[in-house]
């Protein structure tokens, strides 16, 4: 079974820092790898994915996210943060097959300091 | 465009009582339709998952209950809501390779 490491609970940056949230994954087989972000009181919205081909991959926000075979890791980017940006991160892995489930991390909270 | 929608918002039910929380998705067909529910500081847990109309695999063993008496509905049930119950119940759809989009949320408080 697949399963989602992210290690850090809380980060806590200033406005305009870098950012780079981290995620590890267990799955046997090429995976499919999301990132999504959730507002206090809202859903989650997708921010990227990774389906296949080039590693670096580009999402909403500016936020992007590389995916390192040879790390089993899919870690979130951002070159300068902006405090709209506090919220949860969560990392998700996907299965083919038997509903598309998910299996998503424990979520990391952002805070931004300005 | 596709949209999801769940209702209601907010609820504050007591303890013993039935619960009923709908999802209906709109802009699309045959989608795949999830429930999770979010405890306060954890993550996402898997409640039930449908891929077609009566459909319904359960993934936690619980007093909860789904059901997709349409293709673009999923409903999450219970008879009897335990404290435990309460949290943030998102839905979510999905149609090709696990891309899930959820919806706004319904926080229930068992009281």
């Amino acid at each position: 079974a697949q399963s989602v490491t992210q290690p850090d609970i809380h980060i806590t940056v200033s406005e305009g820092a870098s950012l780079e949230l981290r995620c590890n994954y267990s799955y046997g087989a090429t995976p499919y790898l999301f990132w999504y972000v959730q507002s206090p009181g809202q859903g989650l919205q997708l921010l990227l994915k990774y389906f296949s081909g080039d590693t670096l991959v580009q999402g909403i926000k500016g936020f992007e996210a590389e995916f390192k075979r040879s790390q089993s890791s899919f870690n979130l980017r951002k070159p300068s943060v902006h405090w709209s940006d506090a919220a949860e991160y969560f990392c998700a892995v996907g299965a083919t097959g038997g509903g598309n489930k998910l299996t998503f991390g424990t979520g990391t909270q952002l805070k931004v300091e300005l | 465009s596709q949209t999801i929608h769940q209702w209601p918002a907010t609820l504050v039910q007591p303890v013993g009582s039935p619960l009923s929380l709908e999802c209906t998705v709109e802009g699309t067909s045959n989608p795949n339709l999830y429930w999770y529910r979010q405890a306060a500081g954890r993550g996402l847990q898997l409640l039930f998952y449908s891929v077609g109309i009566g459909q319904i695999s359960s993934e936690v063993p619980q007093n909860l209950s789904a059901s997709r008496p349409q293709d673009r509905q999923f409903i999450l049930s219970s008879k009897k809501l335990l404290l435990s119950d309460s949290g943030f119940y998102l839905c979510a759809w999905s149609r090709d390779l696990n891309e899930q989009y959820f919806g706004p949320g319904t926080r229930l408080t068992v009281t």
